[in-house]
């Protein structure tokens, strides 16, 4: 089993849905990040979370410590959203990060 | 503010050279860079951690005597790729960071093919 989970995979979606991206992860940790990655294959840090819930513009991401799960939530998705969507983890003492394996989301005109 | 660059962004290159890759932090000092490689449809995969002065820390599996990281300067790291073979080929993206406990910033990604 991975140290890092998503759901779903595969999201596809119409313009203009809330969507919700699902992280799990079994190890302790000290911070978590949520990326995301167009087709071109560049990579944007978009949350660096320890805790609670931010927020940016459209995009929102929650975590939830004691349950080692966090969301990151997309309101009025639009076409450029598509993308994928990373979750890394970085462990307590330790610098590196841990990725899970991205959900290809999809936004429908 | 915590942009990171690479160039090339794409290189093609003959089985038997060497390629080298640029990373840089352009607007913060960054003690720690991250090297990944994404093979088409998969995760990245850590290749190695370098802080700025002394060598980098490979990767279980990754050649360090292949992939030759140097991290010179608080603003550039290179990797250099050498004696390329097609099974090379891949997607390299840097990352960088203040500090080992910081954000990581990821750079653009230098897509590498060898023919």
């Amino acid at each position: 089993k991975n140290e890092v989970e998503q759901s779903p995979q595969n999201l596809t979606a119409q313009e203009g849905e809330f969507i919700t991206i699902n992280c799990s992860y079994s190890v302790g940790i000290s911070a978590l990040h949520w990326l995301q990655q167009h087709p071109g294959g560049g990579i944007v840090s978009l949350f660096m979370l320890s805790s609670g819930k931010k927020k940016h513009g459209r995009l929102i991401a929650t975590i939830n410590i004691q349950e080692k799960h966090s969301s990151l939530h997309i309101t009025a998705s639009h076409p450029r959203d598509s993308a994928v969507y990373i979750c890394a983890v970085r462990r307590f003492g330790n610098e590196k990060l841990t990725f899970g394996t991205g959900t290809r989301l999809t936004i429908i005109p | 503010g915590a942009v990171v660059s690479q160039h090339p962004s794409r290189v093609i290159c003959k089985s038997g050279t060497s390629v080298k890759i640029e990373c840089r932090s352009l607007d913060f000092q960054a003690t720690t860079m991250f090297w990944y490689r994404q093979f088409p449809k998969q995760s990245l995969m850590l290749m190695a951690t370098s802080n700025e002065g002394s060598k980098a820390t490979y990767e279980q599996g990754v050649e360090k005597d292949k992939f030759l990281i140097n991290h010179a300067s608080l603003t550039l790291s290179t990797l250099t790729v050498t004696s390329a073979h097609p099974e090379d080929s891949s997607f390299y993206i840097c990352s960088a960071s203040r500090t080992a406990a910081y954000e990581q910033y990821f750079g653009p990604g230098t897509r590498l093919t060898v023919t």
